[in-house]
């Protein structure tokens, strides 16, 4: 089966812009987690929506925000993008509550870059 | 609340040597573990995983890790280091139970030296 698709792979915005990432996790999966990677912070959770709700938030400012649709596709936005916002962003697709034996399968990103 | 703590940043070997990553895990119940590599600008790809089976979990690539309970310890080795596996790895942790949020330690990039 097809696995999680980010798009897309690459991005290149100026500071004061928005921006808006989408990923489609695998097929029958309904959980779908966001995370910000940076050479510096590491892997940052930022949020996770399961049946189109937002069920968990990391700690970012509000100018990171994120949605599912009933597909289970997801989108996460960002608004007035800083310098700081450079970094590679991971989707992960999980199968859901009551799935055992379920980890978490990744997409390979999209590497926004603010100048 | 679960957490996962890997120790060493950067950790050199050399080619044809043991490799051996640490990962020290807390959870107030039972977990779930894993162990994922990621090479330059791609996602994380899954190692291996321990869902309370074996205590000694083989995965790709000639990795295993064993759980020790009594060390809440979940160490990712391989008896002989290729320069394919140079990467960075990270060790997770998941509550086992109905809802799964995965806990993603700060990784261990591993160099392996000719």
């Amino acid at each position: 089966k097809a696995g999680v698709t980010q798009t897309p792979r690459y991005l290149i915005k100026t500071r004061g812009q928005q921006v808006t990432l989408s990923c489609s996790p695998i097929s029958g999966h309904r959980s779908v987690s966001w995370y910000q990677q940076t050479p510096g912070q590491g892997l940052q959770f930022l949020f996770e929506y399961f049946s189109e709700t937002q069920r968990n938030k990391g700690n970012f400012p509000g100018r990171f925000s994120g949605r599912q649709f009933s597909n289970s596709r997801s989108e996460m936005n960002v608004s007035t993008l800083e310098l700081g916002d450079s970094a590679l962003y991971l989707c992960a697709s999980l199968g859901g509550p009551g799935v055992r034996n379920t980890e978490a399968f990744f997409g390979q990103g999209t590497r926004l870059t603010v100048v | 609340a679960q957490s996962v703590t890997q120790l060493g940043s950067h950790v050199s070997v050399s080619e044809g040597a043991l490799v051996l990553l640490r990962c020290n895990y807390s959870s107030s119940v039972p977990p779930y573990l894993f162990w994922y590599v990621q090479y330059p600008n791609q996602g994380l790809q899954l190692l291996l995983k321990y869902t309370s089976a074996a205590t000694l979990v083989k995965g790709i690539n000639g990795f295993e890790a064993e759980f020790k309970k009594s060390e809440t310890s979940f160490h990712l080795t391989k008896p002989s280091a290729h320069m394919s596996d140079a990467a960075e790895y990270f060790c997770a942790v998941s509550e086992s139970g109905g809802y799964q949020k995965v806990t993603f330690g700060t990784g261990t990039k591993l160099q392996v030296i000719p």
